[in-house]
């Protein structure tokens, strides 16, 4: 079965600063989906970023990019010129190809930005 | 808004009692799910819907938990005779042909 670990509970970062967020994965797809959402306090769940797994180039959107590892199942989040709005909870998910109800999530990051 | 909507944002039962949870989707979306999510853990699946047809339940869900989704369109979660351990954030998302989910701010259901 397919698992999602974020282990870092949680991690803070200095606004304007960089600041890197850490998930790995267990599986043994060949093809799926990545994704990092973000959960501000009390608000909905928003989609960060998304990587498919036969995309080799990594997924860039705004101040957010990922590392993508496939062979070491890594995917990290860095999250460039930390904005006191990036404070949530961040939560890394795995999709398969083929199955629509399948999306396994990590525990979560807690990130905290300080001014 | 073309959002996900879910009502009520917050419920407070007491143990025992029914409670009863709506999702409103984003309008074209044909994919709909529910999540449960408790403190400081990511959300659980627990069920999903194509359309009208409920296509897969999780073993999370278990019968106290009934799911509907009629014409298709919005979505009831009910919970029958609640436990104290059902006190969970409720999550639901739906998607369309894209691979990610879109998420409602959930109802906080908490049991006393």
């Amino acid at each position: 079965a397919q698992t999602v670990t974020q282990s870092q509970p949680e991690m803070s970062v200095q606004e304007a600063e960089t600041v890197t967020l850490s998930c790995t994965y267990d599986t043994s797809e060949s093809d799926y989906y990545l994704f990092w959402y973000k959960q501000p306090p009390s608000r909905q769940m928003i989609l960060v970023i998304r990587q498919e797994a036969y995309k080799q180039q990594n997924a860039t959107e705004n101040r957010f990019s990922v590392n993508f590892q496939k062979a070491a199942k890594s995917f990290s989040l860095k999250i460039s010129d930390s904005q006191l709005g990036d404070a949530a909870m961040y939560f890394c998910a795995y999709r398969t190809l083929f199955n629509n109800n399948d999306m396994r999530f990590g525990a979560g990051t807690r990130l905290t930005v300080k001014p | 808004d073309t959002g996900v909507s879910q009502d009520p944002r917050h419920k407070i039962t007491k143990r025992g009692q029914n409670v009863t949870f709506r999702c409103d989707p984003i309008s074209e979306h044909n994919r709909l799910y529910w999540y449960r999510q408790t403190l400081g853990q990511g959300p659980e699946f627990l069920t999903y819907f194509q359309n009208e047809a409920q296509l897969e339940k999780s073993r999370l869900l278990s019968d106290r938990f009934s799911a509907e989704r009629p014409k298709g369109s919005f979505s009831t979660l009910e919970i029958q005779r609640t436990e104290q351990g059902d006190s969970a954030m409720y999550l639901c998302a739906s998607s369309s042909d894209f691979p990610e989910a879109f998420f409602g701010q959930g109802t906080r259901l908490t049991v006393v």
